[in-house]
């Protein structure tokens, strides 16, 4: 069974800072990877996603990932945070095959400091 | 494109009574999906349908707990009776089903509360 691990449930950073969030997925074939972010009282959107290809991928609100297979890991980052990005992030991961559904991480909240 | 819909946005019942959450997918789209949102259990997906067909309900977490999807345009969530357990966020998201995977677009989600 597919699992995925975000092993942060908090992170504070200051404005401006650079910002790394974890994710380590167990999956028996290629996954899928997404990285989703949730602000208050809203739905989940999608930040960037995984599928094939190069291993560093780019997503809006200038985010980015790096899959990295030997790791099991598929790490988010952002060179300066800015206040808006406090939310709560959610790594997922999907079948490589047809087939649409996720399997979550518990989410780690992003707190950003002044 | 007004998005996945959901209502109501808010709904606090009392114990034993019936609630039904409801999802207008985005236009176009053939996969709905409804997930659970709590702190202790995170976000679980509860049941999926793909051209109105129920495809995985192993989520679903008893028989309380029924959903449909009678056009492609509408899906509704029950839960009778409800239990206070059964306070959390509801989202829906729907998607394209190409074959591959597509990205799922969410609502903004029903915060149920169960006194």
């Amino acid at each position: 069974a597919q699992s995925v691990t975000q092993p942060d449930i908090h992170i504070t950073v200051s404005e401006g800072a650079s910002l790394e969030l974890r994710c380590n997925y167990s999956y028996g074939a290629t996954p899928y990877l997404f990285w989703y972010v949730q602000s208050p009282g809203q739905g989940l959107q999608l930040l960037l996603k995984y599928f094939s290809g190069d291993t560093l991928v780019q997503g809006i609100k200038g985010f980015e990932a790096e899959f990295k297979r030997s790791q099991s890991s598929f790490n988010l980052r952002k060179p300066s945070v800015h206040w808006s990005d406090a939310a709560e992030y959610f790594c997922a991961v999907g079948p490589g095959n047809a087939g649409n559904m996720l399997t979550f991480g518990g989410g780690t909240r992003l707190m950003v400091k002044p | 494109d007004a998005g996945v819909i959901q209502s109501p946005r808010h709904e606090v019942t009392e114990m034993g009574q019936e609630v039904t959450l409801r999802c207008k997918p985005i236009s176009g789209h053939n996969s709905l999906f409804w997930y659970r949102q709590t702190m202790m259990r995170g976000l679980e997906l509860l049941i999926y349908f793909n051209n109105n067909v129920p495809i995985d309900d192993s989520g679903m977490p008893e028989d309380r707990f029924s959903a449909k999807m009678p056009n492609a345009s509408f899906s509704t969530l029950k839960i009778q009776p409800s239990e206070p357990r059964d306070s959390a966020v509801y989202f829906c998201a729907s998607s394209f089903s190409t074959g591959q995977y597509n990205e799922q677009f969410f609502g903004p989600g029903t915060r149920l509360t169960v006194l």
